[in-house]
């Protein structure tokens, strides 16, 4: 069965911190993966991709990925409270449709 | 581009009626997603259509539940009679499928209660 798996948090960071997110997944044929933020009582709002192993970054942002280990993260640096939202995992096998998502990881920004 | 649109936002209505949800995709998008997001089981995708087909609703709950897409810019989530359980967060999202390359866009949610 294709899992997520994210630390449902909250996980809380000053001001200002790096805040480092975490998911895994078990499905060897992934290939895509995406970053959604969530804020509450809002949809999902894409905010990352990465297709390739190694680190991509879009300014605050670096997505990081290992398929080798199954890994995905995100980095926000320099965290504010705007950022302080549910952030979702997702991943899409290779010629699939279908994402599978996370249940997410709460972030909260402590000013 | 105005977005994914859906209506209602909100919805409440009582056991045994029938709730009809509606979704207008970003225009040139071929593939359109209807989603359910609960506390407890996060999100769950219901039914995808790709070019106005139903290509996958093994996700439909129960015989309850229906949806359709007669053209390229609208769909409908039809829940028949509803129940207390059905109440959630229901997403329509699209998205332009090409290889490797899919990238779902999410409409505001309409949020269902059933008393």
């Amino acid at each position: 069965q294709k899992e997520v798996e994210q630390n449902s948090g909250p996980l809380s960071v000053p001001e200002g911190a790096i805040a480092s997110l975490n998911c895994t997944y078990s499905d060897r044929g992934s290939q895509s993966f995406f970053w959604y933020r969530q804020y509450s009582g809002k949809s999902p709002e894409l905010i990352m991709s990465i297709y390739s192993n190694g680190d991509k970054e879009d300014g605050r942002f670096t997505a990081q990925l290992n398929k080798a280990s199954q890994y995905v993260s995100l980095l926000i640096r320099d965290s504010q409270p705007s950022d302080s939202a549910t952030y979702l995992c997702a991943y899409l096998e290779a010629g699939s449709y279908q994402l599978t998502f996370g249940k997410g990881t709460k972030l909260s920004v402590i000013p | 581009d105005a977005g994914v649109i859906q209506s209602p936002r909100h919805e409440v209505t009582e056991m045994g009626q029938e709730v009809t949800l509606r979704c207008k995709p970003i225009s040139g998008h071929n593939s359109l997603f209807w989603y359910r997001q609960t506390m407890m089981r996060g999100l769950e995708l219901l039914i995808y259509f790709n070019n106005n087909v139903p290509i996958d609703d093994s996700g439909m709950p129960e015989d309850r539940f229906s949806a359709k897409m007669p053209n390229a810019s609208f769909s409908t989530l039809k829940i028949q009679p509803s129940e207390p359980r059905d109440s959630a967060v229901y997403f329509c999202a699209s998205s332009f499928r090409a290889p490797s390359t899919d990238t779902q866009y999410f409409g505001p949610g309409t949020r269902l209660t059933v008393l």
